[in-house]
């Protein structure tokens, strides 16, 4: 089956640092990539739609210039966490589908557990 | 705003038992509902996409039903097992929207 894999699975630094997670699709090719955000007791919230080659589209309210989005191949994203502070300490997780269509089910990372001192 | 409700929060059953939840989802723009499950230290793993008004779909134990015009989904688990320990997800995927999650629904099975 359709694999996808995130790097690193937790991850825990100083205030002020950039914090880069990968998102990759093993096994097939993922035009499209999400990449969402869980707050504690909450659902997952999309923070943005990656689409290969292109910039990645936001949700509103999710800045731009903080969280770095980068889908550079049909197998990779990347956001990146610039100049993290604790707020942003969260559990972060991609999925990728194939051809990104609604109909299709996404397929998901392991997650990425940030947390910041 | 789009609300993607689950009821109830959490579950507790005993092994054996069948159990159901709900997603409750805009009855307008419905493109697909999709359930997930999401067991501890793994990823969410597709169980079913759903299209269609009335759409029934199985997979072993597990099924789901679909009604779009009024905005639920049912999922059932019949003679629940402790490996069905979850929280299970529920998506909905509107007509010019981005998929929206709903909290979740937390299973515990107890031996």
């Amino acid at each position: 089956g359709a694999v996808v894999s995130q790097h690193p699975s937790r991850v825990i630094c100083k205030s002020g640092t950039s914090v880069k997670i990968e998102c990759r699709s093993l096994d097939f090719q993922a035009t499209t990539m999400f990449w969402y955000r869980q707050f504690p007791k909450k659902s997952l919230m999309l923070m943005a739609t990656s689409n290969e080659g292109s910039k990645a589209t936001y949700e509103q309210g999710v800045e731009k210039d903080k969280f770095l989005i980068n889908h550079a191949s049909l197998t990779l994203s990347t956001l990146t966490v610039t100049s993290a502070h604790p707020e942003d300490s969260s559990f972060y997780i991609c999925s990728a589908t194939i051809r990104g269509l609604g109909n299709q089910p996404q397929h998901f990372g392991d997650g990425t557990r940030l947390s910041i001192l | 705003i789009l609300n993607v409700e689950q009821s109830p929060q959490s579950l507790h059953v005993q092994e054996g038992d069948s159990t159901n939840f709900t997603c409750s989802f805009p009855s307008s723009n419905f493109y697909a509902l999709h359930w997930y499950r999401w067991e501890t230290a793994k990823s969410p793993e597709a169980l079913f996409v759903m299209t269609l008004n009335g759409d029934e779909k199985k997979k072993g134990r597990i099924s789901a039903t679909l009604n779009t015009k009024e905005g639920y989904s049912y999922l059932y688990i019949k003679g629940s097992q402790p490996e069905d320990s979850a929280t299970y997800l529920c998506a909905f995927k509107g007509l010019g929207y981005d998929m929206r999650f709903g909290a979740g629904t937390r299973l515990t099975v107890k031996p």
